[in-house]
């Protein structure tokens, strides 16, 4: 059990550009969330997955943010054209199959976008 | 929605003191979870202390322990003896008992900083 594993830790783009992050979590947790964390507030929930199925997206997830979780294992957030409201730290957490259980959180993944 | 409220952006303590961070929520739901989280600059997030709404006794763990008032909705951490590795990010999360979604709704932290 090596934790929840995030990459790229820091990535620096520019506006407009796609960016595509990985996460993978503890080996067979099979519920996974992302979170976004802007500077000065806490995590916000983006989206969350059982097994290989999206079951929840927020309104914060715009159109323009894509995740998978092929297979149920590793998963990963796309943004598309981004934005520079886009830079913040995105943080993946999972969860095993007990709901009594806590979620175990990535180092995340801080996006800058010039 | 629920919602929870840290209204303590920073606070310091000397070391080897006690320091206690405030936390409120809102929710409608008689069962639910509550956590304290901390976040070291530049690392990850990791539980302090949980506890379930449906237990009466307050959760410990170590110099880490909890006052829950449930009908106040108040779940404030208490930090015996603090150390320099206390040193941190403290975010308070709100989840509510449904099976299937265990998503995490977070306070706006709080700063601790240990005065050596």
């Amino acid at each position: 059990d090596t934790g929840v594993s995030q990459d790229p830790r820091h990535k620096i783009t520019k506006r407009g550009q796609n960016v595509t992050f990985r996460c993978d979590p503890i080996s067979e947790h099979n519920r996974l969330y992302w979170y976004r964390q802007t500077l000065g507030q806490g995590p916000e929930f983006l989206t969350y997955f059982q097994n290989e199925a999206q079951l929840e997206k927020s309104r914060l997830l715009s159109d323009r943010f894509s995740a998978e979780r092929p297979k149920g294992s590793f998963s990963t957030l796309e943004i598309q054209r981004t934005e520079q409201g886009d830079s913040a730290m995105y943080l993946c957490a999972s969860l095993s199959g007990f709901s009594t259980d806590t979620q175990y959180f990535g180092p995340g993944t801080r996006l800058t976008v010039l | 929605a629920q919602t929870v409220t840290q209204s303590q952006p920073e606070m310091s303590v000397q070391e080897a003191e006690t320091v206690t961070l405030s936390c409120t929520y809102d929710t409608s739901e008689s069962d639910y979870y509550l956590f304290w989280y901390k976040q070291p600059p530049s690392r990850q997030m990791i539980l302090v202390i949980r506890q379930e709404a449906y237990k009466q006794q307050n959760a410990t763990e170590n110099r880490f322990s909890v006052n829950f008032q449930k009908a106040a909705k108040s779940f404030s951490l208490k930090i015996s003896d603090s150390q320099l590795g206390d040193a941190a990010m403290y975010f308070c999360a709100y989840r509510n008992p449904n099976f299937g979604n265990e998503k995490l709704t977070f306070g706006t932290g709080t700063r601790l900083t240990i005065i050596p």
